[in-house]
């Protein structure tokens, strides 16, 4: 069974740029979250989706970045414009509806703004 | 303010030696506490979840303790293997919250030959 995936596992852009990260959960995993860790500091949840709906996005730091789950498979996060704190590595993680505790991850993308 | 410290940072042990990770939260209301195993370029992966009335759980050479009256949690890896370098996290999930999950910044350990 292939897991969580996620594209790119690396990115590089400059501050004022666009970027979009790219998530597959694990096929029938309704549960989508989206976490990140920024340099030296803990993980920290982000947004979650059932299906194609946001039950929560309040860990999103602010506006400049959004979440999208349309037809409920995939998921993107766009940064735009990306700034130098956006720097980290994004996870995704996705769990069955009736175990959310049960979450597996994805290797994350790493993004560097410089 | 809930929050999850765990200790030491870092950790550096010969192959085949016993090691303790400590977590504390502080966490209200708790639901349960995990500990994940990260390695480098990987996502975080399961080793163990516990919910209030268990104070024990084991997964092969991993055994992790729950004390819910002192907010305390240990990982204990026995018999270590240069496989089990990677960063272990403890993570408390918040009662009544779906996915809310409250991570500690997790300790690095090496595991030297």
């Amino acid at each position: 069974e292939a897991g969580v995936t996620q594209f790119p596992s690396h990115s590089v852009i400059e501050k004022g740029q666009t970027v979009t990260l790219r998530c597959d959960p694990i096929s029938g995993h309704d549960n989508l979250y989206w976490y990140r860790r920024v340099m030296g500091k803990e993980i920290k949840f982000l947004l979650h989706f059932v299906k194609e709906s946001k039950q929560d996005e309040s860990g999103m730091p602010n506006n400049r970045f959004l979440a999208e789950r349309t037809g409920g498979t995939y998921s993107t996060l766009k940064v735009q414009p990306a700034e130098l704190e956006d720097s980290g590595v994004y996870f995704c993680a996705s769990s069955f509806r009736d175990r959310k505790y049960e979450q597996y991850f994805g290797p994350g993308t790493r993004l560097t703004v410089t | 303010k809930n929050q999850v410290e765990q200790s030491p940072q870092s950790l550096i042990i010969l192959e085949g030696k016993n090691c303790t990770l400590q977590c504390n939260y502080t966490v209200s209301p708790f639901s349960n506490l995990r500990w994940y195993k990260q390695d480098t370029g990987r996502g975080p992966v399961s080793l163990t979840i516990m919910t209030f009335s268990e104070n024990t759980k084991s997964n092969g050479r991993y055994t992790a303790t729950l004390d819910a009256d002192t907010k305390q949690s240990s990982l204990h890896i026995t018999a270590s293997q240069l496989s089990d370098s990677a960063s272990y996290i403890c993570v408390v999930s918040v009662f009544g919250s779906n996915y809310q999950l409250i991570w500690g910044a997790g300790t690095k350990l090496i595991i030297k030959p």
